[in-house]
């Protein structure tokens, strides 16, 4: 079963707007979270990364919340901008050295 | 920022043909490094973790002898598909960590057809 799911396969935003991605995990020994951006055929990009002991990080139009009762995560972007429309997987680190669990990514579209 | 490169950035082969992709970290030094592979429309796939010096892990279900990984340096790692075949045509990606719980950096893909 999949232990970081990105329920949402797309979402569509006018240009301006806020955009939130959504990313739900399973495992309680998760400490460490990850957005990624990644562009059609390239590989992934780190974008920003939020750890177990905050709830908020925030990196200029980026935004990262960490709910962990929920075991939910979002990432915000303030303004969306077209250049922001590419795929955007969250994943998530725990013990077990640096190894990342992906979600299967949101496809994130910024219409002008 | 910390920089990981991938050679070549494509391969087109013949089935039954084997191809060497190399994943290299430039400006630090990456005592683990992954492996992962993409389908279209799924999320990226760990196959394997290499740390430097010894063998590497391997998801389940992820042939060994088929994905032959080495990790002979601090700021190489190499994935050999063997015997390729067309359902091997991926996009393959390594990530490189200098051993920091913050970040893995990626590098930009090999893209690899079997005819």
């Amino acid at each position: 079963d999949q232990q970081v799911k990105q329920n949402s396969p797309s979402l569509s935003v006018q240009e301006g707007r806020i955009s939130i991605l959504n990313c739900d995990y399973t495992n309680s020994m998760f400490d460490y979270f990850l957005w990624y951006k990644k562009y059609p055929a390239e590989g992934p990009t780190f974008l920003i990364s939020i750890s177990s002991i905050k709830d908020k990080n925030e990196d200029g139009r980026f935004t990262v919340f960490l709910n962990k009762s929920a075991k939910h995560l979002s990432l915000h972007i303030v303004p969306s901008q077209p250049g922001d429309s590419a795929v955007y997987f969250c994943a998530a680190s725990g013990n077990a050295g640096n190894m990342l669990t992906f979600g299967g990514g949101t496809r994130l579209m910024v219409k002008p | 920022g910390a920089v990981v490169s991938q050679h070549p950035s494509w391969v087109i082969c013949k089935s039954g043909t084997s191809v060497k992709i190399e994943c290299r970290s430039l400006d630090f030094q990456a005592t683990t490094m992954f492996w992962y592979r993409q389908f279209p429309k799924q999320s990226l796939m760990l196959m394997a973790t290499s740390n430097e010096g010894s063998k590497a892990t391997y998801e389940q279900g992820v042939e060994k002898d088929k994905f032959l990984i080495n990790h002979a340096s601090l700021t190489l790692s190499t994935l050999t598909v063997t015997s390729a075949h067309p359902e091997d045509s991926s996009f393959y990606i390594c990530s490189a960590s200098p051993n920091r719980p913050d970040t893995q950096y990626f590098g930009p893909g090999t893209r690899l057809t079997v005819l």
